[in-house]
């Protein structure tokens, strides 16, 4: 059974700070994997998807990286700012299922 | 273009009540899901449809039902609340493209209160 983890759990940075969060999975045999982020109150928002054939893929100051093999996903946002503030999740695709990580709340202090 | 749509917002039940979550998505997509969200556990799959006319159970269908009634639209039912059901839920869809499974769009959500 897939299991999805993601460490830290919370994480509170200075604005401008570069941050890493790291997502991890049990099983390899993955479709794609997806980092989301969620706003309290509201639904997910899709940030980047990375294919299993892919190894990392960017969009403006997030950049996700894909270790299939070793069943570990990172998403590093660059200079960070307090509108990053957020829950992040990842999500790995297995057939037609989609599992979710726990996510890591994000809290940049201005 | 609305993308994914969810009805009601928000709704209070009494355990043993009945009640259907609506969702519909315009984006002409074969993949739908309702997931539950709960504080610390992330979002686990309830039910899923592949495409239309089928239906699968996800990691936690019981006590709930579904019904995908066109393309456009995937309803979720609870046929007798329980207080273990409080949480909140969301519907999503997504493309498929041979064997790629395009992004997730996600609904703004239900937020189900049961007494």
């Amino acid at each position: 059974k897939q299991e999805v983890t993601q460490i830290p759990a919370a994480l509170s940075v200075p604005e401008g700070e570069n941050l890493v969060l790291n997502c991890s999975f049990t099983d390899s045999a993955i479709y794609n994997l997806q980092w989301f982020r969620q706003d309290p109150g509201k639904g997910l928002t899709s940030l980047l998807l990375i294919q299993s054939s892919q190894r990392e893929q960017t969009s403006g100051r997030l950049n996700a990286s894909l270790d299939k093999s070793s069943g570990r996903s990172t998403l590093y946002i660059a200079a960070s700012q307090p509108g990053d503030s957020a829950t992040y999740l990842c999500a790995v695709r297995q057939e037609d299922k989609v599992i979710f990580g726990p996510g890591t709340s994000l809290s940049v202090i201005p | 273009n609305a993308g994914v749509t969810q009805t009601p917002k928000f709704q209070v039940l009494k355990t043993g009540q009945s009640m259907t979550l609506q969702c519909a998505q315009d984006m002409n997509h074969n993949s739908m899901y309702w997931y539950r969200q709960d504080p610390g556990m992330g979002l686990r799959l309830i039910y899923y449809s592949a495409s239309e006319g089928t239906t699968d159970k996800g990691e936690v269908p019981n006590g709930y039902n579904v019904s995908r009634l066109n393309k456009r639209e995937f309803s979720l039912r609870l046929e007798s609340a329980a207080p273990s059901q409080t949480s909140v839920y969301f519907c999503a869809s997504s493309a498929r493209t041979g064997r790629l499974q395009e992004t997730q769009y996600f609904g703004p959500g239900t937020r189900l209160l049961v007494l």
